[in-house]
């Protein structure tokens, strides 16, 4: 069993929709990254979270310690959100552990 | 927020020749810095940490004398694929730790390399 699990692998969506990834772990963590991986492999930090929510333009991202869950939200989705998103822990012993990744793809 | 950039974020390569890759903190000192390889549809994986003017450490599996690090100032870090082959094609991406102000882990954006 992984460390960190993502839900939805694949997930297609109509341009406007309001789109939910969500991220469970199973280790104690100190933080847990969102990261944007477009197609030719480029990634890019969205957030980094130890409690509570975070927001940045059309992105949202929450985070409950206790039930060991993350979320991250695109309200208004365009095509150009159209990536893959990974989820990432850092453990408390500062290992860091990955998702395999959200594949998202918004049709226009 | 503290950014961390890597050179060349393409490159091309014939077989047994060796590639650089760069890592740089642009705003933050890093004590530590991280390599990861991507393969195609799968998660990151930690090749080795390399901590500023000692040796890497790597993990299990990685061949050290193919891939050399070098962490040489707080700011850079390098990765030198050896004698590079086709299996060694792969995406590479690092991270860098801030002990200062941010406290974090941060990623590069990564370098994809091919090796015909």
């Amino acid at each position: 069993k992984n460390e960190v699990e993502q839900s939805p692998q694949n997930l297609t969506a109509q341009e406007g929709e309001f789109i939910t990834i969500n991220c469970s772990y199973s280790v104690g963590i100190s933080a847990l990254h969102w990261l944007q991986q477009h197609p030719g492999g480029g990634i890019v930090s969205l957030f980094m979270l130890s409690s509570g929510k975070k927001k940045h333009g059309r992105l949202i991202a929450t985070i409950n310690i206790q039930e060991k869950h993350s979320s991250l939200h695109i309200t208004a989705s365009h095509p150009r959100d159209s990536a893959v998103y990974i989820c990432a822990v850092r453990h408390t012993g500062n290992q860091f552990y990955f998702g395999t990744g959200t594949s998202l793809t918004v049709i226009p | 927020g503290a950014v961390v950039s890597q050179h060349p974020s393409r490159v091309i390569c014939k077989s047994g020749t060796s590639v650089k890759i760069e890592c740089r903190s642009l705003d933050f000192q890093a004590t530590t810095m991280f390599w990861y390889r991507q393969f195609p549809k799968q998660s990151l994986m930690l090749m080795a940490t390399s901590n500023e003017g000692s040796k890497a450490t790597y993990e299990q599996g990685v061949e050290k004398d193919k891939f050399l690090i070098n962490h040489a100032s707080l700011t850079l870090s390098t990765l030198t694929v050896t004698s590079a082959h086709p299996e060694d094609s792969s995406f590479y991406i690092c991270s860098a730790r801030d002990r200062g102000v941010y406290n974090e882990q941060f990623f590069g954006p990564g370098t994809r390399l091919t090796v015909l």
